[in-house]
Order: structure tokens, then sequence, then C-alpha cells
């Protein structure tokens, strides 16, 4: 059964400590891996597709990462403006609709 | 690029009233079109899946008939929530993507409260 789990649930940092996020996902035929930043009240905005184990993508402070079992989201010298929910997605088996995760819902403080 | 527009962010009706809301892709054709429905604090749940020209694709336990969708151009997707009531009241996000992409591009969202 296809299934993404993040961790941790929520995640609070001081300004400039960085950490990483996880999502672990179990799909058959990975057809890439999606983040996602939803902040209070809006819809998702797009971040990163990672289709391959290995593969790195950045933007900013951010930067993800593709393992064959899972994909992390390292912030680096978070900033409070980067406090928002992350969610990780993944295409499901024979569907082009997403399977999200519940996020992980990051708090930086100044 | 890749910009999804909805209309509108927020509406309050009475219950027993229908409401629409739009989704737009603004600068790109979206051959597929997805509407989800958000909870306080919990993730996407995805209610329906449209393609353009055909009828939606409903998730299991979303009544089709309560919640109309149409998918009538490559640009434009509705949902019409029929005979609203309270428990109706959430917060209604599309999405959309074009041929043989995953990534979908989300809206807004449109805040629904039924009283």
């Amino acid at each position: 059964e296809d299934q993404v789990t993040q961790s941790p649930e929520a995640l609070r940092l001081q300004e400039g400590e960085s950490s990483s996020l996880n999502c672990s996902y179990t799909v058959s035929g990975l057809r890439g891996l999606f983040w996602y930043r939803q902040d209070p009240g809006k819809g998702p905005e797009f971040l990163f597709t990672l289709y391959s184990a290995g593969e790195e993508k950045e933007k900013e402070r951010l930067k993800a990462t593709l393992t064959k079992k899972e994909s992390f989201l390292h912030i680096t010298a978070p900033k409070p403006e980067d406090s928002a929910t992350y969610l990780c997605a993944v295409p499901g088996t024979g569907a082009n609709n997403l399977f999200f995760g519940t996020g992980t819902r990051l708090t930086v403080i100044p | 690029g890749a910009v999804v527009s909805q209309h509108p962010s927020r509406v309050i009706c009475k219950s027993g009233t229908s409401v629409k809301i739009e989704c737009r892709s603004l600068d790109f054709q979206a051959t597929t079109m997805f509407w989800y429905r958000q909870f306080p604090k919990q993730s996407l749940m995805l209610m329906a899946t449209s393609n353009e020209g055909s009828k939606a694709t409903y998730e299991q336990g979303v009544e089709k008939d309560k919640f109309l969708i149409n998918h009538a151009s490559l640009t434009l997707s509705t949902l019409t929530v029929t005979s609203a009531h309270p428990e109706d009241s959430s917060f209604y996000i599309c999405s959309a993507t074009s041929t043989g992409l995953y990534e979908q591009y989300f809206g807004p969202g449109t805040r629904l409260t039924v009283t």
C-alpha cells in the first residue's frame, strides 16, 4: 500500500539553528517525490521535485535529498520567515494523484 | 509561471444554499485538476480528480451529488457545494497539472463557512 510518513510532526528551532525534516515513502515505482510549503490559510507552494536516489535540489536555505526509501529537507540557518508546514507527496501507484504526508509544522523563533 | 487562482477566497453562506468555487490555471493548460479539502491542522484530503471534458472521479466517501465538479475547459474547473450544511465548512483547495506531469500547482484556497 502506498504510504508517506513525515517526521517530526512539529519542530521548533532557534533562528540560525539548522535541522532536517524527514519523509519516508512506500510506493511501487517512484515517479517523483514532491516537497511543498504551506502557510496557514493558504494553498501549498511547490518547492522541489526529486526523481531518483542521490538527487539533490536547493533553493535558498532549503536543500532536498532523496534515497530509495526517504527524502530529507535540510534547512540551513533558518529564519522566522521559514516558519510553515512542509509537506511531501508522491504519486500513487498507477495514478496521477498525489499522496501527501501529514506534514511537519516548523516554527523558527527569532 | 504555473499560477493557479481560486475565487472566492472566502465565502459565508446559509445552510441549504449552494456555493460555487472557481479554479483557474492562469498561464498553462491544465489537463487535470484536483480538488482537496483540508481541516485545521490536518493534511490535504483529495476529494476528486477531473480531466478536461470528462466526468470527475471522486474518492471513496465523497458524495458526487453534493460536490459537483465541472472541468469544461483547459483553464477552468468549478466545484459546487450543493445544499451546504455546517459540516461542509472547511478549506477547499484546487490544484492543476499538465499532461504527463505529476507536479501539481495549487490555488490559494477557499474558506467556506456555512451558518
